[in-house]
């Protein structure tokens, strides 16, 4: 299947930094990427969708302002953290969006562990 | 909004053994796609199965199987012959077909215990 990096894959930062995360699909176009959360042990929730060439669309309860998004190009989508609080720690993962209608996978990258000081 | 409910928090099971973890979503479209995703400890998202809700024909890939009753709106796994790599965190997931640019929506997960 397709493949989907994420980098860093871990971070520590101290509080009321920025921290970017990348995600890239290494052998595929993705128009559209997702950004998730997921605290532990719990589930993946929706923090955004990356389209390539347009601005990112929120999930509601989600700053724009302090996740920012930028889709560049069509294999790579940046999240950054802006001015980090110990509240952002989390686990982020995105996926890439392959394919279209019923042949449509989403493939995940590895996630990147944040933890805020 | 579509929701997707795994009441089973924790499942055990002992090797060699068959398995289900069960799951039940609320949606009023009528085209859509679920999936099983599993999650091994190093938090890597895989993809186990998928189901088009237009087929009846119930999804396999292997030792994995579903039960997908539509008019229910249920959609279990079954895993047979489990393996000690089996034990995981294992998300059910719901996904609409009208807006390809839908993320996945997520139920909360089962942890997969497998004994020797």
């Amino acid at each position: 299947g397709a493949v989907v990096s994420q980098h860093p894959s871990r971070v520590i930062c101290k509080s009321g930094t920025s921290v970017k995360i990348e995600c890239r699909s290494l052998d595929f176009q993705a128009t559209t990427m997702f950004w998730y959360r997921q605290f532990p042990k719990q589930s993946l929730m929706l923090m955004a969708t990356s389209n390539e060439g347009s601005k990112a669309t929120y999930e509601q309860g989600v700053e724009k302002d302090k996740f920012l998004i930028n889709h560049a190009s069509l294999t790579l989508s940046t999240l950054t953290v802006t001015s980090a609080h110990p509240e952002d720690s989390s686990f982020y993962i995105c996926s890439a969006r392959e394919g279209k209608g019923h042949q449509e996978t989403q493939y995940f990258g590895p996630g990147t562990r944040l933890l805020v000081l | 909004a579509q929701t997707v409910t795994q009441s089973q928090p924790e499942m055990s099971v002992q090797e060699a053994e068959t398995v289900t973890l069960s799951c039940t979503y609320d949606t009023s479209e009528s085209d859509y796609y679920l999936f099983w995703y599993k999650q091994p400890p190093s938090r890597q998202m895989i993809l186990v199965i998928r189901q088009e809700a237009y087929k009846q024909q119930n999804a396999t890939e292997n030792r994995f199987s579903v039960n997908f009753q539509k008019a229910a709106k249920s959609f279990s796994l079954k895993i047979s012959d489990s393996q000690l790599g089996d034990a995981a965190m294992y998300f059910c997931a719901y996904r609409s077909a009208w807006n390809s640019g839908y993320a996945l929506n997520f139920g909360k997960g089962t942890s997969l215990l497998v004994t020797p």
